[in-house]
């Protein structure tokens, strides 16, 4: 019954592949979000997603592309890997009113060799 | 734009010491104030929370109170125990705005 999943937990791969994070969450959120976490703790907001739609783009390099098939589920989607994607992502779920408190899935660790 | 700033750590501390990390914020308007924590090889867990003026969050032993006129959440604990070792997020989210803008974060360590 987790509230906020993503798979995989760890990943590690070769520069120049692509590669897939998934996230889920059953609270019944409107709004999901992917934050990026460097190796020295710092997060930053990459996207953010509300009932499908794009609101916020980061300036993340265009090599990273969120897909929202569902309002429960938003993937990440990284092309042609670089040692600098080498972070943490987290996916975070809100409701778009009232409280908007956000709630974390577990982070997926990226690794790129 | 919107900004926090967090006490640099990290912090190291004995058992049933008394705690503060400050943080201070920078924002338009009235923003909603988080303390989130992260405990080691994990994902970030929502500590306390306060959306405005005066308001106090506090949860597990834990208080921050939402000061508006010195723009500021510190976090306090009066007895910290081994297990709260971890690192410490302040984030504000400002209306509208849908994201949240942490700090640096701040890694406590109690020693026993």
């Amino acid at each position: 019954d987790t509230a906020v999943s993503q798979t995989p937990k760890y990943l590690v791969t070769q520069m120049g592949n692509d590669k897939s994070i998934k996230c889920e969450q059953n609270l019944g959120h409107d709004t999901m979000y992917w934050y990026k976490q460097d190796s020295k703790k710092f997060l930053k907001i990459m996207f953010s997603y509300n009932n499908k739609e794009l609101i916020i783009n980061e300036t993340v390099p265009n090599r990273f592309s969120p897909k929202s098939p569902d309002k429960a589920h938003l993937n990440l989607h990284i092309n042609s890997l670089e040692l600098g994607d080498s972070a943490v992502y987290f996916c975070a779920s809100s409701q778009a009113s009232g409280d908007e408190t956000q709630y974390f899935g577990p982070g997926t660790r990226l690794l790129v060799l | 734009g919107d900004s926090v700033t967090q006490m640099e750590g990290p912090v190291t501390l004995s058992e049933e010491a008394f705690l503060t990390i400050n943080c201070t914020y920078t924002a338009t308007g009235y923003p909603s104030l988080f303390w989130y924590v992260q405990y080691p090889g994990e994902g970030l867990q929502l500590l306390l929370k306060a959306t405005k003026a005066d308001d106090k969050g506090s949860n597990k032993g834990f208080e921050a109170t939402y000061r508006k006129e010195t723009t500021s959440f510190h976090l306090e604990k009066g007895s910290v125990q081994v297990s709260d070792s971890a690192v410490y997020f302040c984030a504000l989210n400002n209306f509208g705005n849908e994201k949240l803008t942490f700090g640096t974060g701040t890694r406590l360590t109690i020693i026993p």
